[in-house]
């Protein structure tokens, strides 16, 4: 699975909308991008995910850029339970995978 | 459906001494895994199951083992407890080819 970069930290004002990045630059073309979040000291959360085309849930927007070697999470209207840790991940999509996380994002929203 | 539960919530236990943390889901899901969550860190993968029967290692699987004899029940096994075992450990279910991963509430161990 390809290895993903994003930021240690971001913070993001209250009502604002928080758009978090992550570098894949080495994604294959059978791989996703999955957005999971983790808040406070809960099991991970799972957000969006998605291959090519950009993604819209009741959460958020996952937009994957042409090359597909970075995409940013976007929480339209953060509030401050969206505080949490968001990590990005890439893998394929089929039996046998098994889903690596790294360190993710540590997004502050802040009143 | 109660998803995806662990028992206990919390355990401390010595150096040496063992224990099962159990993992249970009512999903029907063939995918079951295990983490550990270090103080600040991010989740690694002990080990993993596609079905009954089948493991699998996963990044960090010393000191830890694992059966799947039901599609319920992932059960992770210390041997032989030690400090650096002190964590809290989530156990995760899914299908083959799954949208999400659900996540159980976590267990937090503590290794004396």
């Amino acid at each position: 699975d390809a290895k993903t970069t994003q930021p240690t930290s971001m913070d993001c004002a209250e009502g604002r909308a928080a758009n978090l990045p992550c570098n894949h630059s080495t994604i294959s073309g059978n791989e996703y991008v999955y957005w999971y979040r983790q808040i406070h000291s809960q099991g991970p959360q799972y957000i969006i995910h998605g291959l090519k085309n950009n993604e819209t849930n009741e959460m958020a927007s996952l937009i994957i850029t042409e090359d597909r070697k970075s995409s940013t999470l976007i929480l339209p209207h953060a509030t401050l339970r969206d505080t949490a840790v968001y990590y990005c991940i890439v893998r394929v999509n089929t039996g046998g995978f098994k889903t690596i996380f790294g360190a993710g994002t540590r997004l502050f929203v802040k009143a | 459906n109660a998803g995806v539960t662990q028992t206990p919530k919390f355990q401390v236990l010595k150096t040496g001494q063992s224990m099962t943390l159990q993992c249970a889901q009512d999903m029907n899901h063939e995918y079951m895994s295990w983490y550990r969550q270090d103080p600040g860190m991010g989740l690694r993968l002990i080990h993993y199951s596609v079905g009954a029967g089948i493991t699998d290692q996963g990044e960090v699987p010393n000191g830890y083992n694992v059966s799947r004899s039901t599609t319920e029940d992932f059960p992770l096994r210390l041997l032989s407890a030690a400090p650096s075992q002190t964590s809290v450990y989530f156990c995760a279910s899914s299908p083959l080819s799954p949208e999400t991963q659900y996540f159980g509430p976590g267990t937090r161990l503590l290794v004396l």
